[in-house]
């Protein structure tokens, strides 16, 4: 069975410093990959996916993660956080074959200190 | 892509009664999902709604509790039936398109 693991509930960083949120998933099988981030009293936006291309991946809002099978994680970056980075971010793994649904990690709130 | 509404966004209900939850999608999409947000938690997919046919179910989720309608392929309802406090959740549609899930902006459920 698939399964992911958000390694932090909470991440606390100071505004422009580096941000790193953590996920590892479980798989026989190779997985498609996505972060997705909820800003307080709004809806989920897609920050970037995996799809078995290039294993790094570039997302909205300066964001990126790195697929690496060996260590089957799928962790999240940006150089610099921003105020506005503020919010809960998922990790979500699927298969997309069939009816086969998402799976959710337990997400990372990410508060950024000015 | 694919650009979801919900109606209502928000409502605040009495024990005992049921709200139903609109869901409109801009594209035909063939697969529709429904999940469950409860507070401070991470999303819990109640059913897969596919146009045609009836809904599927995960464990701990019944028809009777949540009804979900699939009239055509842009629009689904789930109703949240016979409402206690524990119902008070964030309720998100999401659909598939290609190899991408998008969501609806949720309605926030709160019920007395």
């Amino acid at each position: 069975a698939q399964s992911v693991t958000q390694l932090d509930s909470h991440v606390s960083v100071s505004e422009g410093t580096p941000v790193l949120l953590r996920c590892n998933y479980s798989s026989s099988y190779s997985p498609s990959l996505f972060w997705y981030v909820q800003h307080p009293n709004k809806g989920l936006q897609l920050l970037l996916k995996y799809t078995s291309a290039a294993t790094l991946v570039k997302g909205i809002n300066g964001f990126e993660a790195e697929f690496k099978k060996s260590e089957t994680s799928f962790h999240l970056t940006k150089p610099s956080a921003h105020m506005s980075d503020a919010a809960e971010y998922f990790c979500v793994v699927s298969y997309f074959s069939g009816n086969t649904p998402l799976v959710f990690g337990k997400g990372t709130r990410l508060s950024v200190i000015a | 892509s694919a650009v979801i509404s919900q109606k209502p966004s928000r409502d605040i209900c009495q024990r005992g009664t049921s709200l139903t939850i609109q869901c409109q999608v801009d594209s035909q999409v063939t697969m529709m999902f429904w999940y469950r947000q409860q507070p401070g938690q991470s999303l819990t997919l109640i059913a897969t709604a596919n146009q045609g046919s009836e809904a599927t179910y995960e464990s701990g989720f019944v028809i009777d509790k949540f009804p979900i309608s699939r009239p055509n392929l842009t629009f689904s309802t789930l109703t949240v039936s016979n409402m206690s406090p524990e119902d008070s959740s964030i309720y998100l549609c999401s659909v598939r398109a290609g190899d991408t899930q998008y969501f609806g902006p949720g309605t926030r459920l709160t019920v007395l």
